[in-house]
């Protein structure tokens, strides 16, 4: 258990709304990571962050932000929330640079 | 443009039996593999991982095997369990932070 909470755990939104996914560690590890899973394409990056205050863009980051102002936080905001985003989130966190642990998910649905 | 490639979306095995999972990569500048499994509506568990320096690492009934030649990994469990039912993707890496996912394997132990 790599101490990672993710919330909410189902959300359902309409189209053109903001949602936040909040992802929460217990374990102040530096590096947090937000994928997308969707069927045919396994998990694919968002972004990321190295530290506080410290992000960067993975390979699907358009319609996507993210911040973390505490160690511990790290938030997903849909600044409009399209069809395309109905997906399953995971957060993730490492320690190092290799292996990532990851939270038990938030299905989102945008109707 | 898939870097990492799991052509096999499914495999049947029976318990006792070994599973072997495949995974193709393209990228010569990955350097470190690793196997995820994942159960519905959890998040990915970390299982086992490679370095490029290494061709094989074993932990318990799972090895993993990686021909750097062929750009090819693979994942032996051995014996097979009704509880080794999961879908299992294969990651990789190069010199940053984010993770390259394969579309996953889906492994069914039957009893």
């Amino acid at each position: 258990d790599a101490g990672i909470t993710q919330s909410p755990r189902h959300k359902v939104t309409e189209t053109g709304t903001p949602v936040t996914l909040r992802c929460h560690q217990t374990e102040n590890h530096r590096y947090m990571y937000w994928y997308r899973q969707d069927p045919g394409h396994g998990l694919r990056l968002i972004h990321y962050s190295y530290g506080v205050k410290d992000t960067d863009k993975g390979e699907v980051s358009d319609g996507y932000s993210v911040s973390r102002s505490k160690t511990e936080d790290f938030l997903l905001t849909l600044e409009s929330a399209t069809s395309s985003q109905t997906s399953v989130y995971f957060c993730a966190i490492s320690v190092d640079r290799y292996e990532q642990y990851f939270g038990p998910g938030t299905r989102l649905t945008v109707t | 443009d898939q870097q990492v490639k799991q052509n096999s979306p499914s495999l049947s095995v029976q318990e006792g039996r070994i599973s072997i999972l495949n995974c193709d990569y393209t990228n010569s500048m990955f350097d470190y593999f690793l196997w995820y499994k994942k159960y519905p509506a959890e998040g990915p568990t970390f299982l086992i991982s490679i370095s490029s320096i290494k061709d094989k690492n074993e932990d318990g009934r799972f090895t993993v095997f990686l021909n750097k030649s062929a750009k090819h990994l693979s994942l032996h469990i051995v014996p097979s369990q009704p509880g080794d039912s999961a879908v299992y993707f294969c990651a990789a890496k190069a010199s940053g932070y984010a993770l390259n996912f394969g579309k996953g394997t889906s492994l069914l132990v039957t009893p």
